[in-house]
């Protein structure tokens, strides 16, 4: 069966860290893969985009990797703030079909 | 300002009668789609369009309708809403090119007693 993950519901990080959220897929051929900020009762913010071709991404403390072998994408926020705390969701664009599937999300609390 | 915006913003209606929410973009976007979220579900793709008059179905299309008749525009339409249809609903744009950031609206949280 398909599927998308993200590797767990809630994380908890330190001020300062690195945060670490993971998104593993299987059975689907992505075109793309996309990481969105949720903060709560609001729409998703775009935040990063990788193409199946492309290794890793960056944008200011932001880094995206995508193993297209392993199915899976790392998203890493550096020097983490109480700011970043929200819910990231990453999403598939199907090659087939253009369908695009999110994750479930991950709540992320940057603890001061 | 470029935005993607929906109406109403909160809506309780009743078993049944007919609803429509409204979608509309001022980016020229092609694709448009609609999307419900749910606790513990995530955000689920309804219905999408990748261009004027060409609507597909996403991966929970039932009770549902969507046209698109003109570019801006997209509107979900409930013909005859139930309770399990009550939830967060956002609708999104893009452009279908190599870059695929989408805009997502405010949302819409619908209550169907």
């Amino acid at each position: 069966s398909q599927k998308i993950e993200q590797n767990s519901e809630a994380l908890n990080i330190q001020e300062g860290k690195t945060a670490t959220l993971t998104c593993n897929y299987t059975n689907y051929s992505p075109a793309y893969l996309q990481w969105y900020r949720q903060d709560p009762g609001r729409g998703p913010v775009f935040l990063l985009l990788i193409r199946e071709n492309e290794k890793e991404k960056r944008k200011e403390r932001l880094k995206v990797t995508f193993d297209t072998t392993l199915k899976q994408s790392l998203f890493h926020i550096t020097a983490s703030q109480p700011a970043d705390s929200a819910t990231y969701l990453c999403a598939l664009e199907l090659k087939r079909d253009d369908k695009i599937i999110f994750g479930k999300g991950t709540r992320l609390h940057i603890l001061p | 300002e470029a935005q993607v915006t929906q109406n109403p913003r909160y809506l309780i209606t009743v078993t049944g009668k007919k609803l429509t929410v409204t979608c509309s973009q001022n980016m020229n976007h092609e694709y448009m789609s609609w999307y419900r979220q749910d606790p513990g579900l995530g955000l689920r793709q309804i219905y999408y369009s990748m261009n004027v008059e060409v609507t597909d179905k996403g991966d929970v299309p039932e009770g549902y309708k969507v046209s698109r008749k003109e570019k801006r525009n997209f509107p979900l339409i409930l013909e005859s809403p139930s309770p399990n249809q009550t939830s967060l609903y956002f609708c999104a744009s893009s452009l279908p090119s190599s870059y695929n950031e989408q805009f997502f609206g405010p949302g819409t949280r619908l209550t169907v007693l």
